[in-house]
């Protein structure tokens, strides 16, 4: 069964500074993995995805995640962040298999709190 | 150009009630997913329908059922309200084909009180 781990529930960064949000995952091949962005009472906001190829995915807001298959792990980056990117981020695994179709498997997200 | 509507925004149950969720997909989509997302964890998949039959369904008692009409539009279910059914309710719809390619809709906020 796939799964997604999502190490750090609260993260505090400053205005400006990097940013890096923790994922490992948990799946039987190459998954297809993604990051969405919810603002409090919103629903979920696509940053990016990995389904194949170069594993340094740019999204969009400025953020990128690399896929590495030897870490399970698909972590979220941003060089500079703004303080509009305070939200709770999710990391997901989609299934490849064709019977698990569009079944998608979430971590449980961490929170971003950007100082002033 | 509207995306995924979902209705109502907010509404609040008894134990013990019935509550019928709505979503209409983006434009030119044709399936529709749902997922619970209670409070503090992410969202899980409930179940997906395709050509108006259920085609994959995630770990969820029989209480919660949908439908899907014509139109594509779907229907979220439950029977039998528990307090712990309390969640955001979120729909997506995508093409079949491109599932993971899915958009989501802002979400239903239900309390069960």
């Amino acid at each position: 069964a796939q799964s997604v781990t999502q190490p750090d529930i609260h993260i505090t960064v400053s205005e400006g500074a990097s940013l890096e949000l923790r994922c490992n995952y948990s799946y039987g091949a190459t998954p297809y993995l993604f990051w969405y962005v919810q603002s409090p009472g919103q629903g979920l906001q696509l940053l990016l995805k990995y389904f194949s190829g170069d594993t340094l995915v740019q999204g969009i807001k400025g953020f990128e995640a690399e896929f590495k298959r030897s870490q399970s792990s698909f972590n979220l980056r941003k060089p500079s962040v703004h303080w509009s990117d305070a939200a709770e981020y999710f990391c997901a695994v989609g299934a490849r298999e064709a019977a698990n179709a569009g079944k998608s498997t979430f971590g449980d997200g961490t929170t971003l709190t950007v100082k002033p | 150009d509207a995306g995924v509507t979902q209705s109502p925004t907010h509404l609040i149950k008894t134990r013990g009630q019935q509550v019928t969720l709505r979503c209409s997909p983006k434009s030119g989509h044709d399936t529709v997913s749902w997922y619970q997302q209670a409070l503090g964890q992410g969202p899980q998949f409930i179940f997906q329908y395709y050509e108006e039959e259920e085609r994959q369904r995630g770990n969820f008692p029989d209480r919660f059922s949908g439908h899907q009409f014509p139109n594509y539009s779907s229907e979220l279910n439950v029977n039998a309200l528990l307090l712990g059914d309390s969640a955001l309710y979120l729909c997506a719809s995508s093409l079949w084909g491109a599932q993971l390619r899915a958009f989501f809709g802002q979400g239903t906020r239900l309390t069960v009180v």
